[in-house]
């Protein structure tokens, strides 16, 4: 139990070009999904926290506007980069906790975007 | 925030037993701890999470002393494929953000 997915896996876009990722929990329903970054051979970064049914909450230097989070059910949220630039090519890598009293978070598989 | 500090990298050899200190000073009344195993291009796998005294699952033992100030994660007889970065985490009251240290990389050879 506690799956979580993401889609696509891997993505190559054009420099100026809007990218959509999926997070899926497969088997649990989601009260929280938080989204990371990982550049290589670095840690993961949190990038911000959402809330199904609620405006995400951005981490400190992370561009709301450029970075858009939707958590619009208990199974699903998305993260859109929006006018993707070369150094937004990194690991994106979802994360979905459950209802109250789960302390655990479950990762999904990560997604490689490269912004050409 | 509870911070974490673990040693950057560890070697070990297959079937030896490995253990992986984590300080956490600050670490709050409601913080869990946490373990995270992350192979190259993969999500982070969960493998233990514990509060206090000693915590033990079909993979891995957690051992933490009575001021919870630090934690130590034992992996019994490691074979090739443990190779991996290890997260220690504190994860705070309410169970939300985690933050994520710089991991142990942790090499496992012949």
């Amino acid at each position: 139990g506690a799956v979580v997915s993401q889609h696509p896996s891997w993505v190559i876009c054009k420099s100026g070009t809007s990218v959509k990722i999926e997070c899926r929990s497969l088997d649990f329903q989601a009260t929280t999904m938080f989204w990371y970054r990982q550049f290589p051979k670095q840690s993961l970064m949190l990038m911000a926290t959402s809330n199904e049914g609620s405006k995400a909450t951005y981490e400190q230097g992370v561009e709301k506007d450029k970075f858009l989070i939707n958590h619009a059910s208990l199974t699903l949220s998305t993260l859109t980069v929006t006018s993707a630039h070369p150094e937004d090519s990194s690991f994106y890598i979802c994360s979905a906790r459950g209802g109250q009293g789960a302390y655990e978070q479950y990762f999904g598989p990560g997604t490689r975007l490269t912004v050409t | 925030l509870a911070k974490t500090t673990q040693p950057i990298s560890m070697d070990s050899y297959e079937g030896q037993e490995v253990n992986i200190t984590c300080s956490h000073n600050n670490i709050a009344t409601n913080d869990y701890i946490t373990w995270y195993q992350q192979f190259p291009s993969q999500g982070p796998r969960f493998i233990i999470q514990g509060y206090k005294t000693k915590v033990t699952n079909e993979v891995a033992s957690l051992f933490i002393p009575a001021d919870r100030k630090s934690s130590t994660l034992s992996l019994p007889r490691v074979s090739l494929s443990d190779t991996a970065v290890y997260y220690c985490l504190v994860l705070e009251g309410g169970g939300n953000k985690l933050t994520f240290g710089t991991g142990t990389q942790l090499k496992v050879e012949l």
